[in-house]
């Protein structure tokens, strides 16, 4: 079974609105983190945001915020005021202790900011 | 550098060949991971260790793929007798977490890998 789920390939945005992407998990794990990343089309993987399985609220880190539904195994990343800059593929990523730590990506989403 | 540190940045080799892959990671990080993305897929879990031990190598591909760590520090990921389908960027992450629930991977620039 499939770890993480990313089920939009792509998104589209106008610029200065906010946009949802999607991510559901799947694990046994009490205890585990959720990560997303955001790779532009240069190469480099950027760490954006984090959010533990115990943390009671939903994590933000500037225009970025993650909504965090437990019951639902749910993780989405919503980005604030899109900028030009944002356009980039987005990764949600899992890690779990009894996974050794080890990090488990999405398929991705590409999201396009248009002007 | 601070940074993760990955070389070469970009191989192009035929057919056969083998091919070593380095990964400096972040000074003192204890986890250290390979990944592999094909053009414009996900990241594709190869091998992690934790110091220089690898506890999960269940996501190398085959037996021409082997990576070592030595010192607790730098890792290489040999590929021997290369295929075309080897072609891929391969990301080298470390992490001050091991084996953990926290602490975000940090990322080297990858090294592309073009079989001929």
């Amino acid at each position: 079974a499939q770890k993480i789920t990313q089920t939009q390939p792509g998104m589209f945005v106008q610029e200065k609105e906010a946009v949802t992407l999607d991510c559901t998990y799947d694990t046994s794990d009490p205890s585990y983190g959720l990560f997303w990343y955001k790779q532009p089309s240069s190469g480099e993987m950027i760490f954006l945001i984090y959010q533990g399985s115990y943390d009671q609220q939903n994590a933000t880190e500037g225009r970025y915020s993650l909504n965090f539904q437990k019951a639902r195994k749910s993780a989405n990343l919503v980005i604030s005021a899109s900028q030009l800059g944002d356009s980039a593929m987005y990764f949600c990523a899992m890690r779990e202790p009894t996974n050794a730590g080890k990090s488990t990506f999405g398929d991705g989403t590409t999201l396009t900011v248009k002007p | 550098g601070a940074g993760v540190s990955q070389s070469p940045s970009n191989k192009v080799t035929e057919k056969g060949k083998d091919v070593e892959l380095r990964c400096d990671p972040i000074s003192g990080h204890t986890a250290l991971y390979w990944y592999r993305q094909s053009l414009g897929q996900g990241l594709e879990f190869l091998i992690y260790f934790q110091g220089n031990s690898a506890p999960d190598k269940s996501g190398l591909p085959s037996d021409r793929f082997s990576a070592e760590r030595t010192g607790g520090s730098v890792s290489t990921l040999t590929i021997q007798r290369t295929q075309q389908e080897d072609s891929a960027v391969y990301l080298c992450a470390s992490s001050s977490q091991a084996g953990e629930d926290t602490g975000e991977l940090f990322f080297g620039e990858g090294s592309r890998l073009t079989v001929l």
